[in-house]
């Protein structure tokens, strides 16, 4: 019963580096959104992705940050040059094929990122 | 705005007795919510969810209510037990256009006492 799988569970990175972090949707979703959480706040909203199509990115930064979801493997999220505000948690949801609206999301474990 | 928020950061309760968690949400467009856990180094799990044309809904221990006149949202639990402490969000779906999101609140830290 595998659920949404993130990995790596933490990353280490220094400023100016790169940081990709993947996630495996739920068996038979299709519907991937990322989400990003600082300490004692709520999740906030970062894109939205069907298989090979961004659907929504209005919560993702214009600049470093990319995100895309192949025909096949995991979906990416991907942070360029990073800096110190980049640290927090972030986290991967899916939702069923056919059923985008009003289904709930399931979250995988976060991908804890610290930078130097 | 987009907005949800939670009444009260902090919540103790004695084991055993009943836990509310009160949430209020901004826009009046949304039609469906949802309740999660998240505990320590965990993401959310689901709990409970509602649609806007129901005004409550049960679960096994869990209670959610919902008040579209006020905007406002709670979660109900039943003999709180050690096992649920965890911080609550309630999160608010916005579809637009095909796209959806959900927008959560702060959160809420439940601490049972024993």
């Amino acid at each position: 019963n595998a659920g949404v799988m993130q990995n790596p569970r933490h990353l280490v990175r220094r400023r100016g580096q790169e940081a990709r972090l993947r996630c495996s949707p739920m068996k038979g979703h299709s519907h991937v959104y990322w989400y990003r959480q600082l300490p004692e706040e709520g999740l906030k909203f970062m894109v939205y992705l069907q298989k090979e199509n961004i659907i929504d990115e209005s919560g993702m930064p214009k600049e470093r940050f990319s995100a895309e979801f192949p025909k096949e493997g995991p979906s990416i999220l991907r942070i360029q040059q990073v800096v110190r505000g980049d640290s927090a948690a972030y986290f991967c949801a899916s939702s069923p094929e056919g059923q985008g609206v009003n289904q709930p999301q399931h979250f995988g474990d976060g991908t804890r990122l610290s930078i130097l | 705005g987009e907005s949800v928020g939670l009444h009260l950061p902090t919540l103790s309760v004695q084991e055993g007795d009943n836990s509310i968690i009160n949430c209020a949400y901004s826009n009046s467009a949304s039609d469906y919510f949802i309740w999660y856990k998240q505990e320590s180094g965990k993401g959310p799990q689901f709990i409970i969810d509602i649609r806007s044309n129901m005004d409550k809904r049960q679960g096994q221990r869990v209670t959610v209510l919902l008040n579209k006149t006020v905007k406002h949202l709670s979660l109900q639990i039943a003999a709180t037990q050690p096992g649920d402490s965890a911080v609550y969000f309630c999160a608010e779906n916005l579809s637009i256009q095909g796209a959806q999101k959900l927008v959560f609140g702060q959160g809420t830290r439940l601490t049972i006492n024993p």
